[in-house]
């Protein structure tokens, strides 16, 4: 069955550094784009960024354009995300999930990794 | 950017009752939109595509509906495991970007 195992979550600095990782499996993950969706406690969901199948593509919100970079290895099937330059408003529950049929809705999501920005 | 409203933001109902959600967007979105449910602690699940398309194994009792900027999911006879968060999500200019809705909570009243 497919499953989507995040990892790398923390509590980090103002300013600070932190890679996310997302452990694909039960699927041809090369097949898929994969995106990272993000959601603040106790709020709604926030899309962060996208990558094609062959990273050919990817793309981000503009909250993170710039500090963020999302990459994915799959003879790994492995998906990442860097994130530079953290800020308060960063933190949320990060969500990696398969992009349904290349459509921009997203049909299974992992469990997610806790980013907390604190001084 | 396209915002996604949905109401109300909670709703109190029994089990077997229909339940009736709203989401309305700021611009026309064509039927590119989705509908997720989460439940306490867990990731969203895809429950409607492209308006009202059913994703699979998702039960007939859930059924979505609409176009342009309104749109509805209905639930005909709410069972236990319904109660939870609902958000919408529209695609209608992916990849470019793409927003979800607030959220309406679906509450055992």
């Amino acid at each position: 069955q497919v499953q989507l195992v995040e990892s790398g979550g923390g509590l980090v600095k103002p300013g600070g550094s932190l890679r996310l990782s997302c452990a694909a499996s039960g699927f041809t993950f090369s097949d898929y784009y994969m995106t990272w969706i993000r959601q603040a406690p106790g709020k709604g969901l926030e899309w962060v960024s996208y990558i094609s199948s062959s990273s050919g593509y990817t793309n981000y919100a503009d909250s993170v354009k710039g500090r963020f970079t999302i990459s994915r290895d799959n003879a790994k099937n492995s998906l990442y995300l860097q994130m530079n330059s953290l800020r308060a408003e960063d933190t949320a529950v990060y969500y990696c999930a398969r992009v349904w049929r290349e459509a921009g809705y997203f049909d299974y999501w992992g469990q997610g990794t806790l980013v907390t920005v604190s001084s | 950017e396209i915002v996604l409203t949905q109401s109300p933001a909670t709703l109190s109902l029994s089990p077997g009752e229909r339940a009736t959600l709203s989401c309305r967007a700021s611009q026309s979105v064509s039927n590119y939109l989705a509908w997720y449910q989460q439940k306490p602690g867990q990731a969203p699940g895809l429950l409607i595509y492209d308006a009202s398309n059913r994703a699979t194994g998702i039960p007939a009792r859930f059924s979505g509906s609409g176009s342009g900027t309104d749109f509805t999911l209905t639930i005909s006879s709410l069972e236990p495991e319904d109660f939870a968060v609902y958000f919408c999500q529209q695609r209608s200019n992916w990849p470019r970007a793409l927003t979800f809705g607030g959220g309406t909570k679906v509450e055992i009243k």
